[in-house]
């Protein structure tokens, strides 16, 4: 068992470039979860899936769009880079078994947008 | 406003006690609370998650409480160890689990 599995673990953009943060479970969970973090500021929520095929904006959507490819896979794209998205994108997902809303969290990407 | 604050950025204790951390939260009605631990450069790990009403959870050395009316989690890690060392985040569950809001975090520091 992987858990949660994020590519790329490091990226630089420039201003202006796009790219897909990839995200994958193999705990056949339903919901599935973006967020990012920064210094001070806590876990921000980007969008979230509770199932494949559907998805919801979070706290903080703008300048991002997902993808909820099939029940495994939730991808993260920035169209156009800024800035202000430097930061640490965290993929997370959850059961609403057991504990329910226990989030299962992967290692991260570090994004620095020069 | 909505607000979720932890009570400081940075603990320091020594090994031996009982660790502290506070949760408060405005504005908000979560059916449940939640505990994770982070160590530097990691995804946060989940520790524990109490019912909006439940008034205490106990897991081994941690034990979580939840006052609704306060709007305040407390949690606790007796005869702490060095290897407690982390940030420790709270997040509250909405809507559920539409919602996370996580709070800012607490440092912590086990001295030895």
């Amino acid at each position: 068992n992987a858990g949660v599995t994020q590519t790329p673990k490091f990226q630089v953009l420039k201003t202006g470039q796009s790219m897909t943060l990839q995200c994958a479970q193999d705990m056949n969970h339903n919901s599935m979860y973006w967020y990012r973090q920064d210094p001070g500021m806590g876990l921000r929520l980007i969008y979230y899936s509770a199932s494949e095929g559907t998805t919801d904006k979070g706290e903080v959507p703008n300048g991002y769009n997902v993808s909820r490819l099939n029940k495994r896979e939730f991808s993260l794209r920035l169209e156009s880079a800024a800035p202000s998205q430097t930061s640490v994108y965290f993929c997370a997902s959850s059961t609403t078994s057991g504990d329910p809303y226990e989030q299962y969290f992967g290692p991260g990407t570090r994004l620095t947008v020069t | 406003s909505q607000k979720i604050e932890q009570n400081s950025e940075a603990l320091n204790i020594q090994e031996g006690k009982t660790a502290t951390l506070t949760c408060n939260y405005t504005n908000y009605s979560p059916a449940y609370l939640q505990w994770y631990r982070q160590d530097p450069g990691r995804g946060p790990v989940f520790l524990l998650l109490i019912r909006e009403n439940e008034k205490e959870k106990r897991k081994e050395r941690l034990k979580v409480t939840f006052d609704t009316t306060l709007k305040q989690s407390l949690f606790h890690i007796t005869a702490s160890q060095p290897a407690d060392s982390a940030t420790y985040l709270c997040a509250l569950v909405e809507n559920y689990g539409q919602n996370f809001v996580f709070g800012p975090g607490t440092r912590l520091s086990v001295l030895p």
